[in-house]
């Protein structure tokens, strides 16, 4: 079964940086690619960031180009989102998420972002 | 950028009947060199992650009971749900993954009448 199960998420000051991390069970991670999803408050679902299985390909929405950096430790199971000069626009929900190329086939339970003085 | 637009916003359907749920995406998603839809439904229930339901516009996930049918192509698309259960009650989105940015509609929520 695929878990995914994502940590890191805290309140920050605007400025502010955190680090989130997914940790990866189930498949065959270093064949995946990876993804981040958010959710504001009461929102819709917004794609932020997706990285190819070895990493020749890494995507990002413009709102968050040059402040967030994806990344990816395939002998850790591991996907990462280092999240700089936060924002209060950048609240909300943090899923991590799995699939074959674009196509998101499998989600984690998220971990909250807080962006707030 | 492909803009996802979902009508209804919301809508209330009795126990057993149908529902239907449009996506309407600024420019096809239909690749030409593979004849494939990149287009994708996704089920959120209240306080759970989202889960995949449709994929290549009408390939259901694993699991997904057969009253789940998505159809369309190009840039218009429908998911249908043919006879309302109490546990559909959720938010739908469509999704594209035709090329990035990766973007949602707006979500349609579904009630029961």
């Amino acid at each position: 079964e695929v878990q995914l199960v994502e940590s890191g998420g805290d309140l920050v000051q605007p400025g502010g940086s955190l680090r989130l991390s997914c940790v990866a069970s189930g498949f065959s991670f270093s064949n995946y690619w990876m993804t981040w999803v958010r959710q504001a408050p009461g929102k819709g679902l917004e794609w932020v960031a997706n990285i190819k299985y070895d990493e020749s390909e890494i995507f990002y929405v413009d709102s968050v180009k040059g402040r967030f950096t994806i990344s990816r430790d395939n002998r850790k199971n591991s996907v990462y989102l280092q999240m700089n000069s936060l924002r209060a626009e950048d609240t909300g929900l943090y899923y991590c998420a799995s699939g074959r190329g674009f196509l998101v086939d499998s989600w984690g339970q998220g971990t909250l972002v807080t962006v707030s003085s | 950028d492909i803009v996802m637009t979902q009508s209804p916003d919301s809508l209330a359907v009795s126990l057993g009947e149908r529902a239907t749920i449009n996506c309407k995406s600024s420019q096809s998603v239909l690749y030409s060199s593979n004849n494939k839809n990149y287009l994708a439904w996704y089920q959120q229930k209240p306080g759970q992650p989202p889960k995949l339901l449709i994929s290549w516009a009408s390939t259901r996930g694993s699991g997904v009971p057969d009253r789940f049918s998505g159809s369309g192509s190009g840039t218009d698309f429908t998911l249908t749900i043919s006879s309302l259960q109490a546990e559909d009650v959720a938010v739908y989105y469509c999704q594209h993954y035709y090329n990035s940015p990766l973007t949602f509609g707006g979500g349609t929520k579904v009630e029961i009448k």
